[in-house]
Parts: C-alpha cells; structure tokens; sequence
C-alpha cells in the first residue's frame, strides 16, 4: 500500500509568490492534517481537515489556506511567501482511533 | 495557548545505556502520541497513551502517562545505534490539534 505522498519534494520560491502543496493521504484515510517544522523544532500545527470540512486550524495568518477533495486529497496554499516561511511542510493522514498519524516525506520549501 | 516542553532537549549516550525524555504539557491532555524522526526523515509514530497512569512497552521502549494526565515520559533500555534521531511527544487537548513537543534528540556513540 502506498504511503501519504507529497509533492514537490523541493521547492524554490522567491519572495512575494504563491505557493501550492499536495497531498494524498493513505487509502481510507479521511483526515488530512499539514504541519509545517522549522529545522530543529518540533512539527508546528496548520490545519486539519476531515471529509473535505476544516477541523481545525493553527496559529498560522490567513496566507496560509488549504482544502481537501472529494477524494479526500489535500492542498496547502501559502501567498504572499516570506523568508520565515522556508521549512519542511508535512501532510499526515488518520483514522479516527489510537492510530497515530502518518507523515508523508514532506515538502522542503525555500524562500529566497 | 498550550505548550508542550521535553527535556532534555539533546542526549548523547554510548551504546547499551539507557534513554529517557520526558514531556511537560501546559494543560491537561485527553491523549498523548510519541513519535521518532530520523535525521532528514519524517516523524513515524511511535504510540498512543490515553489513560492515567497507563504504561505500554514496544521491545526495549516504555511509555508512560502521568497521573494527571500532563507529563509523559518515553524510556529505552540498552540503546542501539539504530535509536537514533528526535523523539517527539505530541498532546492534544481533547481538540482535533496535536500540539507537538520540543523533541529530544538523541546520540548513540558505539
């Protein structure tokens, strides 16, 4: 079974430009939820979805915004890009229940 | 807002010594999850805790949830160098929000 995927896995972004994120999360998973973890710290909460509704919602401004498809596939859109948003973005999928989640391999973006 | 703190926050031990993290959350948590990151890799989860004073082993791992449901502590016994990385707690409030921890991240010298 294929795990959650992730794409890109780098990016290159400049300062001011727009940037989108994918998700698929594993099959039958209907949560999605994104992270994002600066180097050296721990994953930081952005949202979460769950069958295609917003759950919840981090400590994140309005540039950052996301939404989950039908197929339960999810984007993270980030405007007006700024240098502190250079980090790993994580998308993890769940079930409901003491399963944990699980992490795709990230996206590594850069602002330059 | 809720924090999570773990101490210690780096740890280098030689092979065959013990590990123990412990994690400090702000507010009282309906759950707690562990989870290991590799260096250059993603977190893997490790565990759920749910109940109070609930203690669970994986092989040489032991997990346990603090009484009052705000502390958490993950110990290893007789490290292996393939233990290596951070090993993060994760809590959650009750909310649909896991609050992640600092993380530890630990050495083994062989």
């Amino acid at each position: 079974d294929a795990g959650v995927t992730q794409s890109p896995t780098h990016l290159i972004k400049t300062r001011g430009q727009q940037v989108t994120l994918r998700c698929s999360p594993i099959s039958g998973h209907k949560s999605v939820s994104w992270y994002q973890q600066v180097l050296g710290q721990g994953p930081q909460f952005i949202f979460q979805y769950y069958e295609k509704e917003e759950r919840g919602r981090g400590n994140f401004p309005d540039r950052f915004s996301a939404r989950q498809f039908p197929n339960y596939s999810s984007e993270l859109n980030v405007n007006a890009l700024l240098l502190g948003d250079s980090a790993l973005y994580l998308c993890a999928s769940s079930l409901t229940g003491p399963y944990g989640y699980t992490f795709g391999s990230g996206t590594r973006l850069t602002v330059v | 807002g809720q924090q999570v703190m773990q101490i210690p926050q780096y740890q280098h031990v030689q092979e065959g010594e013990d590990f123990t993290t412990y994690c400090n959350s702000s507010t009282t948590l309906s759950n707690i999850q562990w989870y290991k990151q590799r260096p250059g890799g993603h977190p893997v989860f490790l565990i759920q805790l749910v109940k109070s004073g609930e203690v669970k082993k994986q092989k040489r791992l032991t997990f346990q949830f603090g009484e009052a449901k705000k502390n958490s502590s993950l110990h290893i016994t007789a490290t292996q160098t393939t233990d290596v990385g951070t090993y993060f707690c994760a809590g959650t409030s009750g909310t649909y929000k896991y609050i992640f921890g600092t993380g530890t991240r630990l050495k083994v010298l062989a």
